[in-house]
């Protein structure tokens, strides 16, 4: 059972371009989280989705960050404009509607903007 | 708001010795679930140990076991007989329910030496 797919592994972006990193949940999961690690730092909750629907997206930043989980296809995280100060790496995880409160987590996407 | 606190930012241990990382917690619901995570250089997220709030006996998986004090909100892992591959980022973890998002705390790393 593949676990949560994650892609670009890396991705490097110049200042005011677009940045789309994808996530597929584990089969079965219909619920996806994106969190931001900083450098030395812990993870910061971004978005939690459900197909279709944004359910909490309180840690999002107001401008230039987007998310979705459509019907079909993966999870994206999109990130216009981009700064260097949105270097940093980008984890999404899943869980199923009901289980054991624990989410999977991908191996997560490193963006690096020059 | 929840809050969780990890007030060892580096912790070390020599080989086979046994170690406890801290955990403090703030809330007040009733309901929630607590996680240890590492993640080792490669960066993926791993889950150590889960707790339900409403079980009163401590969690223990091998060589990782917790004390989970409810009253006092605190969820400190012990690693026994601690081993080179345990080196990593060890952060501890919040959930609310069944569902919702992980609240981190900034982590605690830990050296092993041989």
């Amino acid at each position: 059972n593949a676990g949560v797919m994650q892609n670009p592994r890396h991705l490097v972006r110049r200042r005011g371009q677009e940045a789309r990193l994808r996530c597929s949940p584990m089969k079965g999961h219909s619920h996806v989280y994106w969190y931001r690690q900083l450098p030395e730092e812990g993870l910061k909750f971004m978005v939690y989705l459900q197909k279709e629907n944004i359910i909490d997206e309180s840690g999002m930043p107001k401008e230039r960050f987007s998310a979705e989980f459509p019907k079909e296809g993966p999870s994206i995280l999109r990130i216009q404009q981009v700064v260097r100060g949105d270097s940093a790496a980008y984890f999404c995880a899943s869980s199923p509607r009901t289980g054991t409160g624990e989410l999977f987590f991908g191996e997560g996407s490193r963006l690096t903007v020059l | 708001a929840q809050t969780v606190t990890q007030s060892q930012p580096e912790m070390s241990v020599q080989e086979a010795e046994t170690v406890t990382l801290s955990c403090t917690y703030d809330t007040s619901e009733s309901d929630y679930y607590l996680f240890w995570y590492k993640q080792p250089p490669s960066r993926q997220m791993i889950l150590v140990i889960r707790q339900e709030a409403y079980k009163q006996q401590n969690a223990t998986e091998n060589r990782f076991s917790v004390n989970f004090q409810k009253a006092a909100k605190s969820f400190s892992l012990k690693i026994s007989d601690s081993q080179l591959g345990d080196a990593a980022m060890y952060f501890c973890a919040y959930r609310r329910g069944s569902q919702g998002n992980l609240i981190f705390g900034k982590g605690t790393k830990l050296s092993v030496k041989p």
